[in-house]
């Protein structure tokens, strides 16, 4: 199984501020890398597809970058509305695998 | 609108079986998998296996392997997640989300509403 580690864990970040979020896979996944945001009760919701595809909707605030195994997650600037936990997500192989989640929450 | 409506919250006992459905609209169903995606209280995200409604073919995940059944039905564009055997541990909410076949590049990018199931005696 593809083993995907995120970091950091939790992160405390103000509006405005530039947010990044790393994900590592134990083995190459070539660009089948996918970020997901989800907020408490709800479904998550895709952002960035192959590693850094902006899903339709998605604000450009939004960026995805990485190829292999070292992926990142970038907001440029953090708004209110984007306070909640990141996944990486690859689909390269099953299972189908996530990693563990990166809490956002404001400073 | 493209959507995944799932069945409604379930109760269960120890030792019993659930079964939730999920109903594609809005696209072909046949063109996209359907996996689920178990979330316990506080927890991460756990991928559960998969359908090809195209031809039924499923995979499962081995920590589940043996209790989880994956089917989907065509004639109604609908997808069944059943779990037998439930324990305490199996209390979460249960997600199905659709990924093109062709594509899984293209990641998930529909989701179900998600369906509680709580184990309880």
């Amino acid at each position: 199984d593809i083993q995907m580690t995120q970091s950091p864990s939790s992160l405390s970040a103000s509006v405005g501020d530039r947010v990044t979020i790393t994900c590592r896979a134990s083995q190459s996944i070539n660009n089948y890398l996918n970020w997901y945001q989800q907020k408490p009760g709800k479904a998550p919701k895709l952002l960035i597809y192959a590693a850094s595809s902006l899903q339709g909707g998605v604000p450009s605030r939004f960026s995805g970058s990485g190829s292999g195994t070292d992926f990142t997650l970038t907001i440029s600037s953090l708004q209110p509305e984007d306070f909640a936990t990141y996944y990486c997500q690859q689909s390269y192989s099953t299972p189908r695998t996530f990693g563990q989640g990166t809490k956002v929450e404001i400073k | 609108e493209v959507q995944l409506v799932q069945s409604g919250a379930e109760v269960k006992k120890p030792g019993a079986t659930v079964k939730i459905s999920c109903k594609g609209t809005g696209y072909i169903f046949t063109n996209y998998n359907i996996h689920w995606v178990q979330q316990a209280p506080g927890k991460g995200l756990e991928w559960m296996g998969l359908v090809d409604p195209e031809d039924g073919e499923t995979k499962y995940a081995e920590k589940f392997q043996g209790r989880v059944t994956i089917t989907a039905d065509t004639s109604t564009d609908t997808a069944y997640m059943e779990l037998s055997s439930l324990r305490s541990a199996d209390t979460a909410v249960y997600y199905c989300v659709r990924e093109l076949t062709a594509g899984p590049v293209y990641g998930m990018d529909v989701w179900g509403q998600g369906t509680t199931v709580t184990v309880s005696s």
